[in-house]
Parts: C-alpha cells; sequence; structure tokens
C-alpha cells in the first residue's frame, strides 16, 4: 500500500472549515484513499473514502487531485467534538480483508 | 458506540504474566481485527479472522502472542509472559466482508499497562 504523508497537527477555529491535506505521489491506479478519525481513548472511527471522484458524506467531503497525489478531506463546520487524530491511507480495496496500515497522522484541534 | 464491545478497558499486570483480552464485534460481521496502539502512534495492525479461521498474522505477532475465534463470534487475544514493552492499547475492529463489504468499526480497546 502507498505511503501517506500528513502535516502533524492544525488548529481550527470553531465553526469554521477544517482542510486537512494529504499527499500520496506513490498511489497506484487501484488504491483508494480512506479517512479515519480518532477521538481520544476512542477506537478509530471511518470517515469517508475515494478512488478518483470528489465524494461528500454526511461527516465530511473528500476532494481527490486530478493526479490522485495528493487529497484534502474538509469539515465543512468544525466544531468542540471534531477535535482528534485524523488519518489519512490510502490502501488497495481488496476483498480479501481491511487490514489498514496507519501512519502518524494529524491531529487537529478546534479552539472555540 | 460502535457495537464492538472489548473487555476489560483497562488492565495493569505484573511482567511475566499472562493476559487475556475479549473482542465481541458486530453480530453480523463475519470479519475480525485486531491492532495495537502505542503512545502517539497510530494503530498497527496484528491479526485478521474470517468467520473462525485466523487469515493473517503480522510479524509484530511474537510466539507470545495468540488469538482465537473458536465459533466466528467472539475472540480472544492472550499475552504470555507479557513484557514492559506490550504496554499498548489493544483494538479490536469488525467488518462485514463480501459482496456487502462494510467498513471496519472499531471497539474502544483495551489499555494494558506492563509493571
Amino acid at each position: 500500500d502507498a505511503k501517506t504523508t500528513q502535516p502533524t497537527s492544525m488548529d481550527c477555529a470553531e465553526g469554521r472549515a477544517a482542510n486537512l491535506p494529504c499527499n500520496h505521489s506513490t498511489i497506484s491506479g487501484n488504491e483508494y484513499v480512506y479517512w479515519y478519525r480518532q477521538i481520544h481513548s476512542q477506537g478509530p472511527q471511518y470517515i469517508i473514502h475515494g478512488l478518483k471522484n470528489n465524494e461528500t458524506n454526511e461527516m465530511a467531503s473528500l476532494i481527490i487531485t486530478e493526479d490522485r497525489k495528493s487529497s484534502t478531506l474538509i469539515l465543512p463546520h468544525a466544531t468542540l467534538r471534531d477535535t482528534a487524530v485524523y488519518y489519512c491511507i490510502v490502501r488497495v480495496d481488496r476483498n480479501a480483508g481491511n487490514m489498514l496500515t496507519f501512519g502518524g497522522g494529524t491531529r487537529l484541534m478546534v479552539k472555540p | 458506540d460502535t457495537g464492538v464491545s472489548q473487555d476489560p478497558r483497562h488492565k495493569i499486570t505484573k511482567r511475566g504474566q499472562n493476559v487475556t483480552f475479549r473482542c465481541d464485534p458486530i453480530s453480523e460481521h463475519n470479519r475480525l481485527y485486531w491492532y495495537r496502539q502505542t503512545l502517539g502512534q497510530g494503530p498497527e495492525f496484528l491479526t485478521y479472522f474470517q468467520n473462525e479461521a485466523q487469515l493473517e498474522k503480522s510479524r509484530l505477532l511474537s510466539d507470545r502472542f495468540s488469538a482465537e475465534r473458536p465459533k466466528g463470534s467472539f475472540s480472544t487475544l492472550e499475552i504470555q509472559r507479557t513484557e514492559q514493552g506490550d504496554s499498548a492499547m489493544y483494538l479490536c475492529a469488525s467488518n462485514r466482508g463480501g459482496a456487502l463489504n462494510t467498513e471496519a468499526f472499531f471497539g474502544q480497546g483495551t489499555r494494558l499497562t506492563v509493571v
């Protein structure tokens, strides 16, 4: 699975959009971009995933560049409860299993 | 609450003792995963079951570690002769595989402290 690079930490004001970048320059054509987050003292939580097209769900939007070498997770109106570590993971969505390779993630601090 | 339960939530043990953790996945999920997370790091994959079959083991899973899922429902992770380096959060996750593949749902983890 391709390696990802994320900033170690970011701050965001409550109510503003949080834009979390991820670089995955070695991504292969059959690899998906996944985002998980981990709130303190909890297990990771799935947010969203995509292959080529931009995706949106009730939690967030995922913007993938045309060359697929980077992506941005957007939390449109960040709240204090969005303070967490956000992990960008690139992997083949093989049916054999869903093993995830987590990196260090980005620690997002949402401030009042 | 994701529906994945882990017990106990916290365990303190003396070095050299054996410990066992339990994970109850979401009932219709046929796949179950164990991860380990040390402070400040992302979770690391340990092992994976499909029903009762253990299909993959990470090289992180030393001989002192054993995992079972005897009836394809709950799973146990045992660590024998614990060492201080085993201190970590042990996370369990489950999902439904196959044509109706779902994403993994994680439990809240068992925090192990070896003293």
